[in-house]
């Protein structure tokens, strides 16, 4: 079992709709990232949260807004989202040293009506 | 045992064989690496990584080898069974302060019984 968590595991929203996505880990880790990745390809950084704070944003649509509420937890919010963002969504925490590795979790299959 | 001298998308092997999976990564100033595996419906899982001043490093039944001078990183599996089959990804931090990751482009290993 993977010890970041991920909920939900699956979901299906129309483009006019609010959800969010919530990622969960208790390994004390100081840096948590989501990931994108379609299918067959490689995963894809969305944003990086350093000690609560966002550190990098790669150019993401505001359609997708990531929130810290404290050290264990990370969430994505989303809102009109289009077709093209049906993905499997990552989350991914680490110690936050650069020679560290990140622990994924498995991730939100999301899929836009 | 397979190998592939250049980045492959497929390696197929039979079970018992060495496989050697390659990758060649971009940035000169990346001083740390990481292979992960992906199973269907899975997140990544971390496998094993090496840092810029080694030129190999080895876990159970697998050895990363890292030549930086012409940048490239392969990861061997030893007697490769079943349960080794999957999507490969080497990963590259950025070369600077932070801990984001550049993803290779993956390798789908399939292993034959």
């Amino acid at each position: 079992d993977t010890e970041v968590t991920q909920t939900p595991k699956h979901l299906v929203m129309g483009m006019t709709n609010k959800k969010s996505l919530k990622c969960e880990q208790h390994m004390g880790h100081r840096a948590m990232y989501w990931y994108k990745q379609k299918a067959k390809k490689p995963p894809e950084l969305m944003f990086v949260y350093s000690y609560e704070k966002l550190s990098i944003n790669e150019s993401v649509p505001s359609r997708f807004s990531p929130e810290c509420p404290n050290s264990s937890l990370l969430n994505l919010h989303l809102h009109a989202l289009q077709p093209e963002d049906s993905a499997l969504y990552l989350c991914a925490s680490s110690q936050g040293d650069r020679s560290q590795p990140q622990h994924f979790g498995d991730g939100t299959r999301l899929s836009i009506l | 045992g397979e190998s592939v001298g250049l980045h492959l998308p497929t390696l197929s092997v039979q079970e018992g064989d060495n496989s050697i999976i390659n990758c060649a990564y971009s940035n000169s100033a990346s001083d740390y690496f990481i292979w992960y595996k992906q199973e269907s419906g899975k997140g990544p899982q971390f496998i094993i990584d090496i840092r810029s001043n080694m030129d190999k490093r080895q876990g159970q039944r697998v050895t990363v080898l890292l030549n930086k001078t012409v940048k490239h990183l392969s990861l061997q599996i030893a007697a490769t069974q079943p349960g080794d089959s999957a999507v490969y990804f080497c990963a590259e931090n950025r070369g600077q302060a932070g801990t984001a990751l550049i993803f290779g482009k993956g390798t789908t290993l399939s292993v034959s019984s």
